[in-house]
């Protein structure tokens, strides 16, 4: 069972670059989400989305644009990299009942230079 | 807005001594609040949860959190830390909204020396 699975694991970019962070969960869930770890910060929201087709903005989403083709897939597209962006990455899902807890991928180191 | 606040930044106990890490949210109507542990380099995993019912919540791990209304507060405490719960530790809340969306804390670091 892999539940959440995020590639790349490390990416570095230089300023203006462009990449896809890729994020797949195998678990039907039609909840997935975007957050973005930095030192002394927490995780805030990037994207949310609550099924196929339906994408919605969190707390941050400047600089970045997502997609939900499938219930399985949610990447996180970043059309001009800028070292602002430089961040841990981390998709989660999330079931249908009320009560069910987030399950987070392993993360995306990204650096921009 | 919600926010959620963690009062310490870092904290270092030794092993054996007993834990409890702050949490304070701000919103006045129901909430769904989290504690979440971060290993080092590892991805964020759930402790405990509360949603409904009595506000005393254990967790994993001999966790244990306590919802007090009144003072807005999520507290876990832990009564014996152990070397390898050296960690990052967030508080969440879901306050409105879509229920998967979480407003976290900035994270307390916990340092058990052994």
């Amino acid at each position: 069972n892999a539940g959440v699975t995020q590639t790349p694991k490390f990416q570095v970019l230089k300023t203006g670059q462009s990449m896809t962070l890729q994020c797949a969960q195998d678990m039907n869930h039609e909840y997935m989400s975007w957050y973005r770890q930095d030192p002394g910060m927490g995780l805030r929201l990037i994207h949310y989305s609550v099924g196929a087709g339906i994408t919605d903005q969190g707390e941050v989403p400047n600089g970045y644009n997502v997609s939900r083709s499938t219930t399985e897939d949610f990447p996180l597209r970043l059309l001009s990299a800028a070292p602002s962006q430089t961040s841990v990455y981390f998709c989660a899902s999330k079931g249908p009942t009320y009560n069910s807890p987030l399950h987070f991928g392993n993360g995306t180191r990204l650096t921009v230079t | 807005a919600q926010s959620v606040s963690q009062h310490n930044h870092h904290v270092i106990l030794s092993e054996a001594a007993s834990l409890e890490l702050g949490c304070n949210y701000s919103y006045g109507g129901t909430v769904n609040l989290f504690w979440y542990v971060q290993y080092p380099g590892q991805h964020l995993q759930l402790l405990l949860k509360y949603f409904s019912g009595d506000p005393l919540v254990k967790g994993i791990k001999g966790f244990e959190a306590e919802f007090i209304k009144s003072k807005f507060s999520f507290n876990l405490r832990k009564p014996s830390v152990q070397w390898s719960d050296t960690a990052e530790y967030f508080c969440a809340v879901n306050a409105g909204g879509s229920q998967g969306n979480l407003i976290f804390g900035k994270g307390t670091k916990l340092s058990v020396k052994p």
